[in-house]
């Protein structure tokens, strides 16, 4: 298996313009989780999604955030308008979660840096 | 909420000697607290990790302990090699996604 597949790597755009960050999770995987990192506040959960459906999205740090999974091999999230203080590198992971009380490992992508100028 | 503190930020030994990475988590409820470890430009991995019904565990050069009566769990490298210079995450499960600690910066010098 490739892993978790993230595009773009890098990502440069300016102030107001929309972002669109996209992933491929690990096939077989049924939890796909999106996180942000940045040098003051670390590792964040923004959304994660169970069976493609949102379960937790209370670290979408506001309205300019939104993430989709129509289907069980892709995921995007999206920043409109985007702003500087959004940059930060972008990882998305997946896991198979097989009971509510069985937790497996997170397998993260490469991650997307993003820049916002 | 869960909170996990993580301790210390930095930490710098000389290669051969051990490191000793300590968290602590707030809900007495979690029950899976794994070790992930980043290093510079990339991605976070699993390196090894705890189940709640079990209070140390061993791979080779590292091993975790857990003291849930505590509710606190630590990392420990025996051995350091520059190649475990990295940044450590500690993390627990709060109902069902992660709650990662701040992260320790290890560098092991020559």
């Amino acid at each position: 298996d490739a892993g978790v597949i993230q595009s773009p790597r890098h990502e440069v755009t300016e102030m107001g313009q929309e972002v669109t960050l996209r992933c491929k999770p690990i096939s077989g995987h049924n939890s796909l989780f999106w996180y942000r990192q940045t040098m003051m506040r670390g590792l964040e959960l923004l959304i994660y999604f169970n069976n493609n459906v949102p379960i937790d999205d209370s670290g979408m740090p506001e309205d300019r955030f939104s993430a989709k999974m129509p289907n069980a091999s892709f995921s995007t999230l999206k920043i409109q308008p985007s702003e500087p203080r959004d940059s930060a590198v972008y990882f998305c992971a997946s896991s198979l979660m097989t009971s509510a009380l069985s937790y497996n490992e997170q397998f993260f992508g490469p991650g997307t840096r993003l820049t916002v100028l | 909420g869960e909170n996990v503190e993580q301790h210390p930020s930095t930490l710098s030994v000389q290669e051969g000697d051990s490191a000793v990475i300590k968290c602590t988590y707030s809900d007495s409820a979690s029950n899976y607290f794994p070790w992930y470890k980043q290093e510079l430009g990339k991605r976070p991995q699993l390196i090894i990790d705890i189940r709640s019904n079990v209070g140390e565990k061993k791979d080779q050069r590292i091993a975790v302990t857990l003291n849930k009566t505590a509710k606190h769990f630590s990392l420990h490298i025996t051995e350091t090699q520059p190649e475990d210079s990295a940044v450590y995450f500690c993390a627990s499960i709060n109902t069902d996604k992660l709650i990662f600690g701040t992260g320790t910066r290890l560098q092991v010098f020559p």
